[in-house]
């Protein structure tokens, strides 16, 4: 079965620290998809990476950047120079392509606290 | 382009009563699937429908219940209301390709209350 292992459950760092958010995950599928979401208190998921597991490219946008090793089964993220507005709860997520369908399973989620 | 709506965003409601959220997805998107959020189970898959389907379903009892319009707008219903169903109910969209993973949009979510 699918999992999604968020071990850091909270963090809390200073102001233009860098932050790894740290994400590992189960599945037998070959072919499956990982997620982060970002979840500001309005509650809202916001999307901000889908990465197949066919292309282990590491991505970065902005100040934001991923690290994916299948080896490892890890999808980690980094956000550099952190700020305050980056303060939330960041999901984690798996979809399997042998299911069809659309269907999320989520890590426990880790609250980052950036201080000024 | 509106991103995934859903109404009512917050709600009280008493034990034995019964509740319908609605959700309209991103236009295009004929995919909508429905999240529960609580801070002890976390972010739990409730059911997923495409083309007024219900595609997938989660592990919630019979309580739970959905359903899609033919404009892909979706509600879903809790009956006989009880406690432990206070939870923010979120809402997703995606639009189909084959073969290709899809991006799953969220809506803001409705926050349900049970007294």
């Amino acid at each position: 079965a699918q999992k999604v292992t968020q071990a850091q459950t909270e963090i809390s760092v200073v102001e233009k620290e860098d932050v790894t958010l740290d994400c590992v995950y189960e599945t037998r599928d070959t072919t499956y998809y990982l997620f982060w979401y970002k979840q500001p208190p309005s509650g809202e998921l916001v999307f901000l990476i889908r990465r197949n597991s066919f292309d282990e490219q590491n991505e970065i946008s902005g100040r934001y950047s991923w690290n994916f090793q299948k080896s490892t089964s890890s999808f980690n993220f980094t956000i550099t120079a952190s700020q305050v507005v980056d303060s939330a709860v960041y999901f984690c997520a798996l979809s399997e392509a042998r299911r069809a369908g659309n269907m999320l399973t989520f890590g426990g989620g880790t609250r980052l606290m950036v201080k000024p | 382009k509106a991103g995934v709506t859903q109404t009512p965003r917050y709600l009280i409601k008493t034990r034995g009563q019964q509740v319908t959220l609605s959700c309209s997805p991103i236009s295009g998107h004929r995919s909508v699937s429905w999240y529960q959020q609580t801070p002890g189970q976390g972010l739990q898959f409730l059911f997923e429908y495409f083309s007024e389907t219900q595609r997938n379903k989660g592990n919630f009892p019979g309580r739970f219940s959905g359903r899609q319009f033919s404009n892909s707008r979706s509600e879903m219903n809790v009956s006989t209301l009880e406690l432990g169903d206070s939870a923010l109910y979120l809402c997703a969209s995606s639009l189909e390709v084959a073969n290709s993973g899809n991006t799953i949009y969220f809506g803001e979510g409705s926050w349900l209350t049970v007294v």
